[in-house]
């Protein structure tokens, strides 16, 4: 039973490289989600999808961007990455119906540290 | 701009003592209210959630939430912790009718022996 998972789990870049961050989720759910974790920040949230083939911007989408070509997998893209991308990304899922609103209950990954030096 | 207040950042207290973990939100529509719990090194995990019904919610290892609507609050509380439950601890809510979730700050609960 593997929910929603994340990779890689570590990772390490140099300033202006890019790199995507993957999420696949077993549960047929239709909503997708990517957050960002800062220490005391609580989880701002880059990007959501609730659909395949939709995505749309959450409160901190500069600098990354999302695809959903299927339900399963919404992959997380970051291009020319920035100390200031430094944090631990989650990715979520929800069940709903597609294009209907959610309840917002979310399950998780475990979660991507990535450091940008 | 909606959001959500965690009143602590941190709260210390000795195991089998009794906590609360308060949390406020700002909103003029319904609400959906969760809490979750994260371990260290580890994802979010659901603790409970408020959908509609009964103001008082239970949920896993003995944790229970009142949902208080006029002073928008959802406040976390246990009778008696233990030392396994030290972890930080998020509030969050989703507007009815909306696609996002929205989480406060977290609340870091240390259980001392």
């Amino acid at each position: 039973n593997a929910g929603v998972t994340q990779t890689p789990k570590f990772r390490i870049l140099k300033i202006g490289q890019s790199m995507t961050l993957q999420c696949t989720q077993d549960m047929n759910h239709n909503y997708m989600y990517w957050y960002r974790q800062d220490p005391g920040m609580g989880l701002k949230l880059i990007y959501y999808s609730v659909g395949a083939g939709i995505t749309d911007k959450g409160e901190v989408p500069n600098g990354y961007n999302v695809s959903r070509s299927t339900t399963e997998d919404f992959p997380l893209r970051l291009e020319l990455a920035a100390p200031s991308q430094t944090s631990v990304y989650f990715c979520a899922s929800s069940p709903g119906t597609s294009g209907r609103a959610s309840t917002g209950e979310l399950f998780f990954g475990e979660g991507s540290r990535l450091t940008v030096l | 701009a909606q959001s959500v207040t965690q009143l602590d950042s941190q709260v210390p207290v000795f195991e089998e003592a009794p906590v609360e973990l308060r949390c406020n939100y700002s909103s003029s529509v319904s609400v959906y209210l969760f809490w979750y719990v994260q371990y260290p090194n580890q994802g979010l995990q659901l603790l409970l959630k408020y959908l509609s019904g009964s103001t008082l919610v239970k949920g896993i290892n003995g944790f229970e939430a009142e949902f208080n609507k006029s002073q928008t609050s959802f406040h976390l509380r246990k009778p008696s912790v233990h030392i396994s439950d030290t972890a930080e601890y998020f509030c969050a809510v989703s507007y009815t009718g909306g696609f996002k979730t929205i989480f406060g700050a977290g609340t870091r609960l240390f259980v001392k022996a």
